[in-house]
């Protein structure tokens, strides 16, 4: 596809796991990136991966990547309410000018305590 | 941390006024900003890459001679929207590439919300 896809919502209670997917759209891809957006702000870079891993952690956060499937996810692990906040995830496309993005649409994470 | 800094952070005009939003890199230098739109629920789409020294490079569909923008510095670039029209009214988001390690990481301003009435 041509959109970088992710699900719109989705709710947790504070403490569980939270899985965010997203499917990109380039193979090629050379960067994947997790940004967190929280109300009225900007950007923030949680986590990026390279192409050539199929997992990073840090700290809380664990990236996958299935590059057959062109599948990103983010795990956050006891997930706090202070994670409520849109996260997007994010290609750099081969070929792409430097950091020239993809982003896809956002995933908004609601935290219920 | 590095920080962008954009200003104003809201801003309301009138129909067929030009408005200016400013994007600033506090702590480092940035010889390549990106502006960014964004809708509600919608991702952000890039609008043009801005270079300082030259002309910015812009994304299909988007009218240079509506969003104007300017890179006079290192750490300054500016966007104006001119002639505004309602339907220009957005969250108008840049980043600046801090050249540091390999992923030249992209640090993002906290967004400018532009209301045309």
């Amino acid at each position: 596809g041509e959109d970088v896809e992710q699900s719109l919502f989705l709710s947790v209670r504070e403490g569980d796991s939270s899985v965010i997917n997203c499917t990109y759209t380039d193979s090629s891809s050379t960067y994947l990136y997790w940004y967190k957006q929280e109300p009225g702000a900007g950007l923030q870079l949680l986590t990026y991966i390279f192409s050539n891993m199929d997992m990073k952690q840090d700290q809380r956060l664990t990236v996958l990547l299935n590059k057959k499937d062109k599948h990103l996810s983010l795990r956050i692990a006891d997930t706090q309410t202070g994670d409520s906040a849109i996260y997007f995830c994010a290609e750099k496309k081969a070929g792409a000018g430097s950091y020239q993005l993809t982003f896809g649409k956002g995933t908004k994470l609601s935290v219920i305590p | 941390g590095a920080v962008v800094s954009q200003h104003p952070s809201w801003v309301i005009c009138k129909s067929g006024t030009s408005v200016k939003i400013e994007c600033r890199s506090l702590d480092f230098q940035a010889t390549t900003m990106f502006w960014y739109r964004q809708f509600p629920k919608q991702s952000l789409m890039l609008m043009a890459t801005s270079n300082e020294g030259s002309k910015a490079t812009y994304e299909q569909g988007v009218e240079k001679d509506k969003f104007l923008i300017n890179h006079a510095s290192l750490t300054l670039s500016t966007l104006t929207v001119t002639s505004a029209h309602p339907e220009d009214s957005s969250f108008y988001i840049c980043s600046a590439r801090w050249d540091r390690g390999l992923t030249g990481e992209l640090f993002f301003g906290e967004g400018s919300r532009l209301t045309v009435l």
